[in-house]
């Protein structure tokens, strides 16, 4: 199947702090991202679908000024948590979607990514 | 409001035996639905995807269930293994233009040997 992947899969920083995270679709071009933050024990939450070449769309609550999505290429999302505090620590995941398998398996999952802010 | 509601929260079973979980939803349109499996630290990983004409699915040991007219979809795990240990979690895209998916909020399940 298709694969999406994440770097980094962990990281550590201190509060204040800006921090980056990857996402790649490595065998398919993908239009669209999704970016999600699942905390412990608890299910995935959307936090904004990002498009190839305009601006993401962001959840309900989710500060765009604070995550920063940047999709400037079709195989490439980055995520940016700004000024990062203990409060963002959390567990990030993205997907991505391929508009050609229209009725199949449409999005894939990265492995996600473990951040924890000091 | 579009919900999607799993049962049971959690499950302990011992290893071999067989489980099911379920999944209800309120998705409308419906699109499709899909159960995902997370192992823990890790990015859900598809174990199957079923449109509105597809009542069975199999995947191995896994085989998923939907009743469109009820809402209603299941997920069984036939001679459960210690690596199914997981959540197990139930997903359903609606027909729109914004490709989003609504998460269950999952089933932990802990195979004990």
């Amino acid at each position: 199947g298709a694969v999406v992947s994440q770097h980094p899969s962990r990281v550590i920083c201190k509060s204040g702090t800006s921090v980056k995270i990857e996402c790649r679709s490595l065998d398919f071009q993908a239009t669209t991202m999704f970016w999600y933050r699942q905390f412990p024990k608890q299910s995935l939450m959307l936090m904004a679908t990002s498009n190839e070449g305009s601006k993401a769309t962001y959840e309900q609550g989710v500060e765009k000024d604070k995550f920063l999505i940047n999709h400037a290429s079709l195989t490439l999302s980055t995520l940016t948590v700004t000024s990062a505090h203990p409060e963002d620590s959390s567990f990030y995941i993205c997907s991505a979607r391929s508009p050609r398998r229209a009725n199949q398996e449409t999005q894939y999952f990265g492995p996600g990514t473990r951040l924890l802010v000091l | 409001k579009n919900q999607v509601e799993q049962s049971p929260q959690s499950l302990i079973i011992l290893e071999g035996k067989n489980c099911t979980l379920q999944c209800n939803y309120t998705v409308s349109p419906f699109s499709n639905l899909r159960w995902y499996k997370q192992d823990t630290g890790r990015g859900p990983v598809s174990l199957t995807i079923m449109t509105f004409s597809e009542n069975t699915k199999s995947n191995g040991r896994y085989t998923a269930t939907l009743d469109a007219d009820t809402k209603q979809s299941s997920l069984h795990i036939t001679a459960s293994q210690l690596s199914d240990s997981a959540s197990y979690i139930c997903v359903v895209s609606a027909v729109d233009s914004s490709y989003k998916l609504i998460f269950g909020s999952g089933t932990r399940l802990l195979v004990r040997p």
